[in-house]
């Protein structure tokens, strides 16, 4: 069980253009799900938690009209990279938080988001 | 906010041998400490956690220990082999947000046949 997927697993776009990540938790329900952003060798910086049938809420520093969260249901989150440009390039990785009053977090498996 | 920090950065040990990793946390509300195993392009994997009503839990060649009073907790691998080789991050909980995990820096893990 807590399985998480993420869509796509590696994208390629050009600079100026929207990219449109997805998160699903598989065999549970999430209300809540969590963004992170990884540059290679560094460790996992949250971006921002997303709720279902709420606002995202962004870390510090964070753009929240450059990304774009929505938790539409209880197993989709999406993020939504506007405008990218080459230092938006990184390893984008979802969370999603498995069970009632738990605080495990399941990962997806990432995407991978190269801007030209 | 809080604020994890791990120790060493990087770990080299012979296949057999134990590996100790360190992390000491600032927010005394925390309460929720996860290890997470990541290779190289692949998802964090939870590997262990503890919550702070326990001292120390272990599964099989992994345990993590947990001192409050001095805010620091520490993953062990014994007997390690060389699929144990990956980048090992811990993290702790939110004292105020449900669910949010601040994670340290991480450790790279090389294990030599």
């Amino acid at each position: 069980g807590a399985v998480v997927s993420q869509h796509p697993s590696r994208v390629i776009c050009k600079s100026g253009t929207s990219v449109k990540i997805e998160c699903r938790s598989l065999d549970f329900q999430a209300t809540t799900m969590f963004w992170y952003r990884q540059f290679p060798k560094q460790s996992l910086m949250l971006m921002a938690t997303s709720n279902e049938g709420s606002k995202a809420t962004y870390e510090q520093g964070v753009e929240k009209d450059k990304f774009l969260i929505n938790h539409a249901s209880l197993t989709l989150s999406t993020l939504t990279v506007t405008s990218a440009h080459p230092e938006d390039s990184s390893f984008y990785i979802c969370s999603a938080l498995w069970g009632l009053g738990q605080e495990t977090q399941y990962f997806g498996p990432g995407t991978r988001l190269l801007v030209l | 906010g809080e604020n994890v920090e791990q120790h060493p950065s990087t770990l080299s040990v012979q296949e057999g041998d134990s590996a100790v990793i360190k992390c000491t946390y600032s927010d005394s509300a925390s309460n929720y400490f996860p290890w997470y195993k990541q290779e190289l392009g692949k998802r964090p994997q939870l590997i262990i956690d503890i919550r702070s009503n326990v001292g120390e839990k272990k599964d099989q060649r992994i345990a993590v220990t947990l001192n409050k009073t001095a805010k620091h907790f520490s993953l062990h691998i014994t007997e390690t082999q060389p699929e144990d080789s990956a980048v090992y991050f811990c993290a702790a909980s939110s004292g105020t947000s449900y669910g949010k995990l601040t994670f340290g820096q991480g450790t790279i893990l090389t294990v030599h046949p």
